[in-house]
């Protein structure tokens, strides 16, 4: 089953906007992570937020976590078109879980010059 | 160089003809695991494994088969592939579950008619 799931599917803009992604999941978690993918190529860590924190920062990344809507935010700011790519969120089983990951369906993010 | 190495990268095979996958890290990592990418779909897990000779399934394990004898190595078999089996297949590893980030193979990029 699904547990993350991204808003927008897909989103363009302009180089030095920003770009803000959403994830939903469904059950309680241990952290939340964010990944890149580069056209049909390996997923590539960008950032980890565990339950008990609310935000985190690295580089031109923001992340955020409310625990209580059950949602994260990937925020990339002064964007540049090698920032194009597919994001994912991906989740812990959580307490019934376990070990499992679970990734959402991913926003593509087109960014142009 | 940390990495994670799957092989073959491209494979187009016949219906319930045996193949398996395989993935390799050297990063002396605990945790392994497998993923199929669907268009629209994410990725979604098929098995994980915590650490040697103790595996667990995922969201989509029906037609495959995993084992882990060597902490190194965790092969993805397919014991009679079908047209629904037609994927890109990711393997990750981490140092210990979910709770960590993940490491990606290239991807594997399997056909079946």
């Amino acid at each position: 089953s699904q547990q993350g799931e991204e808003d927008p599917q897909a989103l363009s803009i302009q180089e030095g906007e920003n770009a803000t992604m959403n994830c939903s999941y469904k059950t309680s978690i241990n952290n939340l992570q964010w990944y890149r993918q580069n056209s049909g190529r390996g997923l590539v860590h960008l950032i980890l937020i565990r339950s008990n924190e609310r935000e985190k920062h690295s580089g031109r990344l923001r992340v955020t976590l409310d625990t209580s809507k059950k949602s994260s935010s990937l925020l990339i700011t002064a964007s540049r078109a090698a920032d194009t790519a597919s994001y994912f969120c991906a989740t812990d089983g959580g307490i019934t879980g376990g070990f499992k990951t679970i990734f959402g369906a991913g926003t593509r993010l087109f960014v142009k010059a | 160089e940390a990495q994670v190495t799957q092989n073959p990268r491209y494979l187009i095979t016949v219906t319930g003809k045996k193949l398996t996958v395989t993935c390799s890290q050297n990063m002396n990592h605990e945790y392994m695991s497998w993923y199929r990418q669907d268009p629209g779909l994410g990725l979604r897990q098929i098995y994980y494994s915590m650490n040697v000779e103790v595996t667990d399934k995922g969201d989509v394990p029906e037609g495959y088969k995993v084992s882990r004898k060597e902490k190194r190595n965790f092969p993805l078999i397919l014991e009679s592939p079908s047209p629904n089996q037609t994927s890109l297949y990711f393997c990750a590893s981490s140092f210990q579950g979910s709770l960590y980030e993940q490491y990606f193979g290239p991807g594997t990029r399997l056909t079946v008619t």
